[in-house]
């Protein structure tokens, strides 16, 4: 079955770091990118980040960039991102997605949440 | 950035009823070279993550009921559900993959009338 299985979430205080980890499985996890996709509660998708297959290339949502760090193992299938100074609007819900070259943003794990608080 | 806009944020049909659901993209998501429109829709129930149904504009993700078309070029697309079911009910976002960033549409949430 083709899934991808994010972890890594919890409760932060302002300022604090937070890595979140997704498990590919089912697929050759290497010959796709992968993004991050998050939901703050009620509110609708807002990218975050993608790395292209083999992790040379990466981008970020202006909101993020220079605190965000997407990488990715494909020796153990997993993409992880790193979140460092975080911030109350950041928590959300985060998605790991896998692209599709010939279609689209196909598999989404069930997600992550992160929730920054004092 | 390209800024997606759907129509109406809301929207309430009766059972066995036509669904309309419009997005419109500040800039054309058409590549010339492919002659392909860049442009993806999404369900999400409550509690779950979103479901890609259509990509391409028009194409069907495997598995997708046939009541569920997309149609649109450039800037102008329309997702419609052609008779609406009880589980259809559920938010529905468009999105852009033309250009970096990606960015979905606000989600038009979709109820039984």
């Amino acid at each position: 079955e083709l899934q991808v299985v994010e972890s890594g979430g919890g409760l932060v205080q302002p300022g604090g770091s937070l890595r979140l980890s997704c498990a590919a499985s089912g697929f050759t996890f290497s010959r796709h990118w992968m993004h991050w996709v998050r939901q703050a509660p009620g509110k609708g998708l807002v990218w975050v980040s993608r790395i292209n297959g083999d992790g040379s290339s990466t981008s970020y949502a202006d909101s993020v960039k220079g605190r965000f760090t997407i990488s990715r193992d494909n020796a153990k299938n997993t993409l992880y991102l790193q979140m460092n100074s975080l911030r109350a609007e950041d928590t959300a819900v985060y998605y790991c997605v896998r692209w599709e070259v010939a279609g689209a943003f196909d598999i989404w794990g069930q997600g992550t949440m992160v929730t920054v608080s004092s | 950035d390209i800024v997606m806009t759907q129509s109406p944020d809301s929207l309430s049909v009766s059972l066995g009823e036509r669904a309309t659901i419009n997005c419109k993209s500040s800039q054309s998501v058409l590549y010339s070279s492919n002659n392909k429109n860049y442009l993806a829709w999404f369900q999400q129930k409550p509690g779950q993550p979103p479901k890609l149904l259509i990509f391409w504009a028009s194409t069907r993700e495997s598995g997708v009921p046939d009541r569920f078309s997309g149609s649109g070029s450039g800037t102008d697309f329309t997702l419609t559900i052609s008779s609406l079911q009880a589980e259809d009910v559920a938010v529905y976002y468009c999105q852009q993959y033309y250009s970096t960033p990606s960015t979905f549409g606000q989600g038009t949430k979709l109820e039984i009338k």
